[in-house]
């Protein structure tokens, strides 16, 4: 069974730095793109970082393009999210997720920027 | 970026009714490799989301064949044939074809 399981959310204040987590299993980690998705309370969703199979490559929307980096450790079949320079608009939950069009999805961690 | 436009925003449903939903995009997502990377997602109450439809028109594993999906293009089309209470929750298209990644900003399945 594919589990995708976020850790290292909680309260922090602006400006400060965050490092989420996730732990992958059931499947074979280093096949697979990764992704991370937040949702604002009441929001939609939006697009964090995608990782490619061996972490060559990155991709980032602008509103966190040079503060966030996606990356990801094939022998530990874990992904991660460091999160730097957070703003109070950062506040959301953040789902790891499997894939481009992502099939697999964790139950998410909730980040809180607030002074 | 990518614009995804879903429309409508809320959509009211019996039991049994077929509805569908709209997703347009701002720009082609049709790839230089001949994929269109067009998603479509259900978020119930609570819950992450989940996959219902990759690339346009095929179903994800153990979704249910009365979810559908059509278009090409800028056009993007999900069709729901016959409304079950299991079904209701927030819809969203999602494109990958271009960086960065977008997705619209959801339809609301409720009951009528």
């Amino acid at each position: 069974e594919v589990q995708l399981v976020e850790s290292g959310g909680g309260l922090v204040q602006p400006g400060r730095s965050l490092k989420l987590s996730c732990a992958a299993s059931g499947f074979t980690f280093s096949n697979y793109y990764m992704a991370w998705v937040r949702q604002a309370p009441k929001k939609g969703l939006e697009w964090v970082a995608t990782i490619s199979t061996s972490g060559s490559r990155t991709y980032y929307p602008d509103s966190v393009k040079g503060r966030f980096t996606i990356s990801r450790d094939n022998a530990k079949s874990s992904l991660y999210l460091q999160m730097n320079s957070l703003k109070s608009e950062d506040t959301a939950t953040y789902y790891c997720a499997r894939g481009k069009g992502p099939n697999y999805w964790g139950q998410g961690v909730m980040v809180t920027v607030s002074s | 970026d990518v614009v995804l436009t879903q429309t409508p925003s809320i959509l009211s449903a019996t039991i049994g009714q077929s509805v569908s939903i709209s997703c347009r995009s701002s720009q082609s997502l049709l790839d230089s490799d001949g994929n269109t990377y067009l998603y479509w997602f259900l978020q119930r109450p609570g819950q992450s989301p989940q996959r219902l439809i990759y690339l346009v028109s095929n179903l994800g594993s153990g979704v249910p064949n009365r979810f559908s999906g059509s278009g090409s293009g800028t056009d993007f089309t999900l069709k729901i044939s016959g409304v079950e209470a299991e079904d209701l929750g927030v819809y969203y298209c999602m494109q990958a074809t271009h960086a960065p990644y977008t997705f619209g900003a959801g339809t609301k399945l409720e009951l009528k």
